[in-house]
């Protein structure tokens, strides 16, 4: 079957970083996604990996590992902001995606 | 970035009525859209996916006769609760991708529903 893992909640303090794991199995692989999603909003696209590496975009970075079936978001420099639930998805080879429960990520000063 | 415009963004219906949601992709053709539900403090649920022009495609638990799901072009796809109930209240999401279907798919705003 397919199935998502990431963990269900994280602390962390302001100013630090955080990395939120996730891993996959799918049928067949077009990528892996991570999105924001603050509460009673939609989820906000973070970003896209299909290739094995790490992509930096400012704050956020988002490593990915197609033959462990792993990825990882890294959130730096934390913002109280980031406060949020972030999910992992990944898109099958039916171009559906997969998504994962989220991780509730909390922020402290 | 892509748009993906949703409507309402919230809507309070009473029990017994039927509420369409409307999704556009509002800057590029969406040859697929998908349709999901989600819970208070849960993950999103996908309910269906639809292709331009063909029947939706559920997943399993989801009803056909009570969501119903239109994806007449290329940018414009609808969902409708018929005889909605307190139970469907929730958060409805669209999401569309393109023509190349291994890009990111773009969200709509959601749709908060109240039935009462």
């Amino acid at each position: 079957g397919q199935n998502i893992d990431q963990p269900t909640e994280m602390t962390a303090t302001e100013g630090a970083i955080v990395q939120i794991n996730c891993t996959y199995q799918t049928s067949g692989f077009n990528g892996l996604f991570w999105y924001q999603q603050h509460a009673g909003e939609a989820p906000t696209f973070l970003s896209y990996n299909v290739l094995d590496g790490l992509e930096e975009k400012g704050r956020f970075s988002s490593f990915l590992s197609r033959s462990k079936g792993y990825s990882y978001l890294l959130l730096k420099e934390l913002q109280m902001k980031d406060s949020a639930s972030y999910l992992c998805a990944a898109m099958d080879s039916n171009y559906q995606l997969i998504w994962g429960a989220g991780t509730k990520l909390i922020i402290k000063p | 970035g892509a748009v993906v415009s949703q409507h309402p963004s919230w809507v309070i219906c009473k029990s017994g009525t039927s509420v369409k949601i409307e999704c556009r992709s509002l800057d590029f053709q969406a040859t697929t859209m998908f349709w999901y539900r989600q819970f208070p403090k849960q993950s999103l649920m996908l309910m269906a996916t639809s292709n331009e022009g063909s029947k939706a495609t559920y997943e399993q638990g989801v009803e056909k006769d009570k969501f119903l799901i239109n994806h007449a072009s290329l940018t414009l796809s609808t969902l409708t609760v018929t005889s909605a109930h307190p139970e469907d209240s929730s958060f409805y999401i669209c999401s569309a991708t393109g023509l190349s279907g291994n890009t990111e798919a773009f969200f709509g705003q959601g749709t908060r529903l109240t039935v009462v």
